[in-house]
């Protein structure tokens, strides 16, 4: 079965600085793909960074990047020099080959809190 | 614009009423899904589509119904059947139905029961 667990229910982080939120996740594939998700207060949810199994580099977005450790099946997101606007909750979501049925498998989330 | 528009933004239920949310999509994305949200969760899939005219029950399909007659389109009907309805529904689709392919998610529909 496939799993996305993340332990961090809420995280503080002063302005301008970097924050790593944690996402480790469990699967018998070996192709998949790993996604960060941002759900601000208004609901939607808005695509942040994709890191491929097979990818070797470590995806980058802008000020988002995704540390990604295979071996030890992690793939947390790093938000650097943090805004206000970043505060939303944050949902790290993977979907895997042997899955037929095409769902994104979520983690409960991360509540982010920007702190001016 | 390209994008995904979910309509209405909030929905009130009476008891015994079905009711409709709409989805539609101008990306000429092949896949569309259906996914519930309860406060504080993650999100559960009720209903995908790999294509039109087809869908595929997903882990939460009991009380709810789709079509796919048009690509565009993915209508997500909540019946009577749904004993505890309430929830934010999100609407996404996909290029395909593949592992690496990203979904993009439309502006959600707050559905409350009265």
């Amino acid at each position: 079965a496939q799993k996305i667990t993340q332990t961090q229910p809420g995280m503080f982080v002063q302005e301008k600085e970097a924050v790593t939120l944690d996402c480790t996740y469990d699967t018998s594939d070996q192709s998949y793909g790993l996604f960060w998700y941002k759900q601000p207060s208004s609901g939607e949810m808005i695509f942040l960074i994709y890191q491929g199994s097979y990818d070797e580099q470590n995806a980058t977005e802008g000020r988002y990047s995704l540390n990604f450790q295979k071996a030890r099946k992690s793939a947390n997101l790093v938000i650097s020099a943090s805004q206000l606007g970043d505060s939303a909750m944050y949902f790290c979501a993977m979907r895997g080959v042997s899955s037929n049925t095409g769902k994104l498998i979520f983690g409960q989330g991360t509540t982010l809190q920007v702190k001016p | 614009d390209g994008g995904i528009t979910q309509s209405p933004k909030y929905l009130f239920r009476k008891e015994g009423q079905n009711v409709t949310l709409s989805c539609e999509q101008n990306l000429n994305h092949d896949a569309m899904y259906w996914y519930r949200q309860d406060p504080g969760q993650g999100l559960r899939l009720i209903y995908y589509s790999q294509i039109v005219n087809d869908f595929q029950k997903g882990d939460i399909a009991e009380g709810y119904s789709v079509s796919r007659e048009k690509k565009e389109s993915f209508p997500l009907t909540v019946t009577s059947a749904q004993k505890n309805p309430t929830a934010f529904y999100l609407c996404a689709s996909s290029p395909r139905d593949r592992a690496t392919d990203t979904q993009y998610f439309g502006p959600g529909t707050r559905l409350t029961v009265l």
